[in-house]
């Protein structure tokens, strides 16, 4: 039974340009949540979704960054026009039911902009 | 807003000293998990706790809920060099409806003394 899944695993991008992160839940799970971490900080959460519902993007910044997760794939989170502070690491989480439930994380994805 | 305070942000010991962080809600908590994130890698479940005043134990570490529910600690006791790691919180508050979303408490980074 595979994990939480991330890729990719280490992303570098120029200024400007589109960062595409992915993630694929754990079998059977249809909930997922996405944090960034800055360096030596703790996890800030920023939107949970569902197949095809966003439940809570409160903690996404509301300009250049979109998440989903279609009906059929991973869950993607787009950054369009990076700047360097969103160097981060971006994990992945999901769970079977709700938050209630533990949430099992991914290795995350390593966002350097240059 | 909703916070769950976590102390101290940083701990270091000796190997085989005791190790204790602390977490309080602003809010009564439904329950309560803890995180243990090794460096360079991702968020790992440890426990969840759900009733008031419960207490866990695996191994060398104990976990506490407090009897409001507002507070919770983690104790290690004799630490080895495989405690390394920082240590989190996550608090589901029990006035949500949803429950869907976890309280992050920012980390207790536990550092062995070469």
């Amino acid at each position: 039974n595979a994990g939480v899944m991330q890729n990719p695993r280490h992303l570098v991008r120029r200024r400007g340009q589109e960062a595409r992160l992915r993630c694929s839940p754990m079998k059977g799970h249809s909930h997922v949540y996405w944090y960034r971490q800055l360096p030596e900080e703790g996890l800030k959460f920023m939107v949970y979704l569902q197949k095809e519902n966003i439940i809570d993007e409160s903690g996404m910044p509301k300009e250049r960054f979109s998440a989903e997760f279609p009906k059929e794939g991973p869950s993607i989170l787009r950054i369009q026009q990076v700047v360097r502070g969103d160097s981060a690491a971006y994990f992945c989480a999901s769970s079977p039911i709700a938050a209630q439930e533990t949430q099992y994380f991914g290795p995350g994805t390593r966002l350097l902009v240059l | 807003g909703q916070q769950v305070m976590q102390i101290p942000q940083y701990q270091h010991v000796q190997e085989g000293e005791d190790f204790t962080t602390y977490c309080n809600s602003s809010t009564t908590l439904s329950n309560i998990q803890w995180y243990k994130q090794r460096p360079g890698g991702h968020p790992v479940f440890l426990i969840q706790l759900v009733k008031s005043g419960e207490v866990k134990k695996q191994k060398r570490l104990t976990f506490q809920f407090g009897e409001a529910k507002k507070n919770s600690s983690l104790h290690i006791t004799a630490t080895q060099t495989t405690d390394v790691g920082t240590y989190f919180c996550a608090g589901n508050p029990s006035f949500l409806d949803s429950n869907y979303q976890l309280i992050w408490g920012a980390g207790t980074k536990l550092i062995i003394k070469p």
